[in-house]
């Protein structure tokens, strides 16, 4: 069965560590987002990706970046981690941005930056 | 700017019904999702709505007016495994999904 998966599920670093959370899909779908949730507020985007070697930035994209160097990947680094980061950062991605096409979601990865 | 406003939390009995409301301010609208989160655990997708009306999937229905900017979600015979968040989503002009806050629902025996 195809999945969406994530690692490290938990990960604690320290203020100023460059962190990398992986997500790798088997769907084969081109679109591929980085969302963090935080309590209060809903679902916020922070990178996403139409293909291989495309990247845009979300709403919360400062101090986050990605790459996209094959279908299935879409890892995203935190460049110097501070507390504000500390959330819980969910993968997803869906076949078409159109057309009312679901998105799925990676188990997630909380992070808590001391 | 946008916006998505849902109640924070509801509480509600086994085997009754609850309906969760979601109004929406966006910059164009492409549709509207429902998803479902359990605690500690992933978003799973329930309903979309892009017509006015109600769409019904099981004890799940999804009700949209997109004059009003409006949508709710009726959860039918309630059962314990239905305690979870309830998140709106709309999908804004540019195939954005602009997520509300999540409305997280209590059964009771």
């Amino acid at each position: 069965d195809a999945e969406i998966t994530q690692s490290p599920r938990h990960k604690i670093t320290e203020t100023g560590r460059q962190v990398t959370l992986a997500c790798h899909q088997t769907w084969n779908h081109n679109n591929m987002f980085w969302y963090r949730q935080d309590l209060g507020h809903g679902l916020r985007l922070i990178h996403y990706s139409y293909g291989v070697h495309d990247t845009n930035k979300g709403e919360v994209s400062d101090g986050y970046s990605v790459s996209r160097s094959n279908t299935e990947d879409l890892p995203l680094t935190l460049e110097s981690a501070a507390s504000s980061q500390t959330s819980v950062y969910f993968c997803a991605s869906s076949e078409s941005t159109t057309g009312g096409y679901e998105q799925y979601f990676g188990p997630g990865t909380r992070l808590t930056v001391t | 700017g946008q916006n998505i406003d849902q109640p924070t939390e509801m509480t509600a009995t086994e085997g009754a019904i609850v309906q969760i409301n979601c109004t929406y301010q966006t910059s164009g609208f492409n549709g509207l999702f429902w998803y479902q989160q359990h605690a500690g655990e992933a978003p799973t997708f329930l309903s979309y709505n892009v017509l006015d009306g109600l769409e019904e999937k099981g004890r799940f229905s999804s009700f949209l007016s997109r004059s009003k900017g409006y949508s709710y979600l009726l959860l039918k015979e309630l059962q314990m495994k239905d305690s979870a968040s309830y998140l709106c989503a709309v999908m804004d002009s540019n195939y954005q999904l602009i997520w509300g806050a999540g409305t997280k629902l209590i059964i009771k025996p």
